[in-house]
């Protein structure tokens, strides 16, 4: 069974947009990843966030991270055509000592020129 | 660095045919792990290893063996190839068994007739 699930399944934007995606998951984590993955490529690890923290900010992206809710959110500023691509949450749900990292079924994004 | 690497990149196999997926990192990281890919399913996790020696079952582990003699090395083998296991399969690697972001290699899409 998926522990993570992006929402929407598919988003599409106008260049300059913002981009918000969701992830939701069943257990209590230790951290939870985001992932890009372009057509046909492997995945790009893009940030982490930990279970103690609320928020994080790289670049163009924010993460948000809200544990109670057991889910979190991406949001992409000023989207360009280059973001098109899938992007999957990854959190380990297992209890520490092992870590295996599940993976939603992802967002795909189109960025209109 | 090459980072990871995966061979071959494309596979077609026949039922009942068995293979190895191979999958190298030049980076010294422990923490290795075999995923695949379907249409709406996002990544699985099939089998990974905490360091050399160390390997445990993931999410999908049936019809897939692999074994970690070195740091660098983790190939998967296909036992028996069955149609249900065609899928494009990701190998990735990470520092440490820590919270640490995975790096992907480019993936390689078996089929199986």
């Amino acid at each position: 069974s998926q522990q993570g699930e992006e929402d929407p399944q598919a988003l599409s934007i106008q260049e300059g947009e913002n981009a918000t995606m969701n992830c939701s998951y069943k257990t209590s984590i230790n951290n939870l990843q985001w992932y890009r993955q372009n057509s046909g490529r492997g995945l790009v690890h893009l940030i982490l966030i930990r279970s103690n923290e609320r928020e994080k900010h790289s670049g163009r992206l924010r993460v948000t991270l809200d544990t109670s809710k057991k889910s979190s959110s991406l949001l992409i500023t000023a989207s360009r055509a280059a973001d098109t691509a899938s992007y999957f949450c990854a959190t380990d749900a297992t209890p520490s000592g092992t870590y295996k990292y599940i993976f939603g079924t992802g967002t795909r994004l189109k960025v209109l020129a | 660095n090459a980072g990871v690497t995966q061979t071959p990149k494309f596979q077609v196999l026949k039922t009942g045919q068995s293979m190895t997926l191979q999958c190298a990192q030049d980076m010294n990281h422990e923490y290795m792990s075999w995923y695949r890919q379907d249409p709406g399913m996002g990544l699985r996790l099939i089998h990974y290893s905490v360091g050399a020696g160390i390997t445990d079952q993931g999410e999908v582990p049936n019809g897939y063996n692999v074994s970690r003699s070195t740091t660098e090395d983790f190939p998967l083998r296909l036992l028996s190839a069955a149609p249900s296991q065609t899928s494009v399969y990701f190998c990735a690697s990470s520092y440490s068994m820590g919270v640490n972001e995975q790096y992907f290699g480019p993936g390689t899409r078996l089929t199986v007739t």
